[in-house]
Parts: structure tokens; sequence; C-alpha cells
């Protein structure tokens, strides 16, 4: 059975530039939740996807955002990038969402420059 | 809103010995606990969960944790540590749903001394 694929897995961007970071879920679950991890912060929800729509959202600037298709699959943009937003990106998924425990994917680790 | 304080930033262990992970939670509706485990350059990797019932939950690698609602503590705990157990460890907790995702606390870093 795949687990959480993200992709890319690394990448390196340039402040100003908008980044899209893509996830794709475990067969069969219909959650799908991001994080960013930072030194600084830990790690910290960004929202959260059911059934193509957003259930719950962190405390993030709008430049966030997000999208699920109706496959599950879900993508991340991050628009008007900005230093502070080098981090490494996870990406995790549910069969439901709050309390079946999530399943994380290794990451995509973006460096703004 | 509910947190995480995980206590020790960094616990050192000799191969063999018990490995104690603390963890304290603040919440005010009950809460549903979880303990990941993160390698270098990986993603994070669910050890154990505690939702309801049973308060002892075992989990993955010999690692087990108490819910321990007086004391808001979800501990973890190993018998005998392995060297293969260095890693970043992360508490956290979800209730209310989930509305907001899992919160974590700061993590803690096992080594594992030979």
């Amino acid at each position: 059975k795949a687990g959480v694929t993200q992709t890319p897995r690394y990448l390196i961007k340039t402040r100003g530039q908008q980044v899209t970071l893509s996830c794709s879920p475990i067969s069969g679950h219909r959650s799908v939740s991001w994080y960013q991890q930072t030194p600084g912060q830990g790690l910290q929800f960004l929202f959260e996807y059911f059934s193509e729509t957003q259930r719950n959202k962190g405390n993030f600037p709008g430049r966030f955002s997000g999208r699920q298709f109706s496959n599950s699959r879900s993508e991340m943009n991050v628009s008007t990038l900005e230093l502070g937003d080098s981090a490494l990106y996870l990406c995790a998924s549910s069969l439901s969402m709050g309390y079946y425990g999530y399943t994380f994917g290794s990451g995509t680790r973006l460096t703004v420059v | 809103a509910q947190s995480v304080t995980q206590l020790g930033s960094h616990v050192s262990v000799s191969e063999g010995a018990l490995v104690l992970l603390r963890c304290n939670y603040s919440s005010s509706v009950p809460p549903y606990l979880f303990w990941y485990v993160q390698y270098p350059n990986q993603g994070l990797q669910l050890l154990l969960k505690y939702t309801t019932g049973a308060t002892l939950v075992k989990g993955i690698n010999g690692f087990e944790a108490e819910f321990k609602k007086s004391e808001t503590s979800f501990h973890l705990t190993k018998p005998s540590a392995h060297m293969s157990d260095a890693a970043e460890y992360f508490c956290a907790v979800s209730v209310g749903g989930g509305a907001d995702g899992l919160t974590f606390g700061k993590g803690t870093h096992l080594i594992i001394q030979p």
C-alpha cells in the first residue's frame, strides 16, 4: 500500500515568486492536512481538506492557500514568497477528519532565497 | 485553545536503559493524544494514539504511553532503548473534531549512548 506522496522533495525559489506543492494521499483517505515545520516555530497547522472543501484553517496569512481534487489529491500554493516561508511542508492524510490518526508524507523542503 | 508541553528538548539515555519522554497537555475538552517520531529528512511516523477506552496505549517498536487525566499527561516510555530509537519525538493533541488540526509540542530529541 503506497504511503503519502509529496512532490517535489526539494525546491528553491526566489523571494516574491509563488510555489505549488503537491500531495497524493493514501488510497481511500479522504482528508488531507498541511503543516509547516521550522526550527523556530516547530510544527504548525496550515489547513485541512475533506471532500474537496477546506474544513479547518490555521493562523497563516492569505498567501497560503490550497485545494483538493475529486481524487483527494491536494495542492498547496504560497504566493509572494518571503524568506520566512523557508520550511519543511508536510502533508498528512487520514480516512476522515479528526481522531483517526494521520499518516504523514516525507515533506517538501522549500528554500526561499 | 489547546497546547502541548514536552519537557526536555534533548534526552540522552544509554542503550538498554529505560526511555521516558514527557508530555503534558492543556485542553478544556477531552483530548485525543498522539506520539509521532521523525527521523532525519523524513516525515512523521505515528507511534501510538489515545482516543477513548484503555488509558495505557501500546504502539509500534515497543513504545507505550499512559493517559493520565488528573495529571494532564501522556508520557512515552520504552523499557529498553535501541540505537535505532535515536530520533525526534513529537507529542500532539487534537480536540473538538480536529477543528484546529493537530497541535504539536516542540519535540524531544532522543540521543542513545552506546
